[in-house]
């Protein structure tokens, strides 16, 4: 069984803040690690895919970071908004194409 | 961009009867349709995968007879959970991959909504 653990599990933080949170996969069958931001009542939408190890991606105050040979990736939100409240999850896919999720970190930012 | 209506987002129904929950792409064509289950305070775990025109592939441990997909054309895909008791209580969601995306490419998916199932 593959394991796709997140960390932490919930971060409460004020307006303002930068934070990170953690993703950690398998680092054998890899094919790319996904993230998604999920607000609740709502469709989990892609922030980023990541395929090379060393990978970065960025998109506006978000950012990404992939590290495939010890198999981790951060995400990092920096002067985090009311509106980055929301669930971020990863997904470890395989060289098959299938996707494994972790359990998700739940933000919440306090304006 | 590409969106997936998922209905309904939220079902209660007595043990026993049996609840179908459809998927639909609004804008493109999924060749392709995942459905996962979400426990709380779990990960979204991949039941099924489905393909149009053709059988849907379990993954190990869901009982194809209990969860029923069926992804009759492009753009529709249905899990229906049948006899349902309450330890089936829980969040269904579903993803779809466009037509054309190559099966093994760090392809992006468009999920649904999600539905809330609970068996009473």
């Amino acid at each position: 069984i593959l394991n796709v653990e997140q960390s932490p599990q919930s971060l409460h933080v004020q307006e303002g803040d930068s934070t990170n949170f953690t993703c950690s996969f398998p680092s054998s069958n890899f094919y790319a690690l996904h993230w998604y931001r999920w607000e609740t009542a709502k469709s989990p939408e892609a922030l980023f895919v990541m395929t090379l190890n060393g990978d970065e991606k960025k998109k506006g105050r978000i950012s990404a970071t992939l590290n495939t040979k010890e198999g981790y990736s951060y995400l990092y939100i920096k002067g985090s908004q009311p509106e980055d409240s929301a669930t971020y999850l990863c997904a470890f896919q395989n060289q098959g194409g299938k996707l494994i999720f972790g359990q998700g970190t739940e933000l919440s930012v306090k304006p | 961009g590409a969106v997936v209506s998922q209905h309904p987002s939220r079902v209660i129904c007595k043990s026993g009867t049996s609840v179908k929950i459809e998927c639909r792409s609004l804008d493109f064509q999924a060749t392709t349709m995942f459905w996962y289950r979400q426990f709380p305070k779990q990960s979204l775990m991949l039941m099924a995968t489905s393909n149009e025109g053709s059988k849907a592939t379990y993954e190990q441990g869901v009982e194809k007879d209990k969860f029923l997909i069926n992804h009759a054309s492009l753009t529709l895909s249905t899990l229906t959970v049948t006899s349902a008791h309450p330890e089936d209580s829980s969040f269904y969601i579903c993803s779809a991959r466009e037509r054309g995306v190559p099966r093994s490419g760090a392809n992006v998916l468009t999920f649904g909504a999600g539905s809330r199932l609970t068996v009473l």
